[in-house]
């Protein structure tokens, strides 16, 4: 595809549960990030990879979230025993280089 | 504490007018500012740049202005058209390959 695909788009969990999220960035894209959007806010930084590695994971709100990109292309956000407050959309963006960066769709995850 | 900040979270304007949108920083270090456009269920949509060694980026009907010493930028849209409404996200980072920090959104509504 031309653009950057996440699933799933929707994804309901119970309290407690453990999730993931994929991102497939542009082919080619080496630089990957994850950003978390509450309802009403900005985007907010997660973490960032450049190819497989993970330069950047300051925004990471606690050790229950966890990204891998292993390839350097495809990428999994891992949200361990999941909170009522990690409900919000997900969107990961990729970029090649020193450009602007593309969004994928977002997955909202809502947590019961 | 927001570094990004705007703090009109709606707008309306009469189609064929001017909007204009504001975004205020408190960074310093930011080098280079965004404005994302964003369609409800849908990602971020780049829209415009700029880099902080110029005060002005214009892209036919969109144009960005820079105030660095007033740590301000702008975007304008003229003339205004129906599909111009959507949510605008100004944002910023220390350069272009970097995390990128938004604002909260302004929603714009075009008038018929």
């Amino acid at each position: 595809g031309a653009g950057v695909s996440q699933s799933p788009r929707y994804k309901v969990a119970k309290r407690g549960q453990d999730v993931a999220l994929r991102c497939d960035p542009i082919s080619g894209h080496v630089s990957l990030f994850w950003y978390q959007q509450a309802l009403g806010q900005g985007p907010e930084f997660l973490t960032y990879f450049q190819n497989e590695a993970q330069l950047d994971k300051s925004g990471l709100p606690s050790d229950r979230f966890f990204a891998e990109r292993p390839e350097g292309s495809v990428s999994t956000l891992k949200i361990q025993r999941t909170q009522q407050e990690d409900s919000a959309v997900y969107l990961c963006a990729s970029s090649f280089g020193y450009n602007e960066q593309f969004f994928g769709p977002g997955t909202r995850l809502t947590v019961l | 504490d927001q570094q990004v900040k705007q703090n009109s979270p709606s707008l309306s304007v009469q189609e064929g007018r001017i909007s204009i949108l504001n975004c205020d920083y408190t960074n310093s270090m930011f080098d280079y500012f965004l404005w994302y456009k964003k369609y409800p269920a849908e990602g971020p949509t780049f829209l415009i740049s700029i880099s902080s060694i110029k005060d002005k980026n214009e892209d036919g009907r969109f144009t960005v202005f820079l105030n660095k010493s007033a740590k301000h930028l702008s975007l304008h849209i003229v003339p205004s058209q129906p599909g111009d409404s959507a949510v605008y996200f100004c944002a910023a980072s220390a350069s272009r390959d970097d995390k990128i920090i938004f604002g909260k959104g302004t929603r714009l509504h075009i008038l018929p």
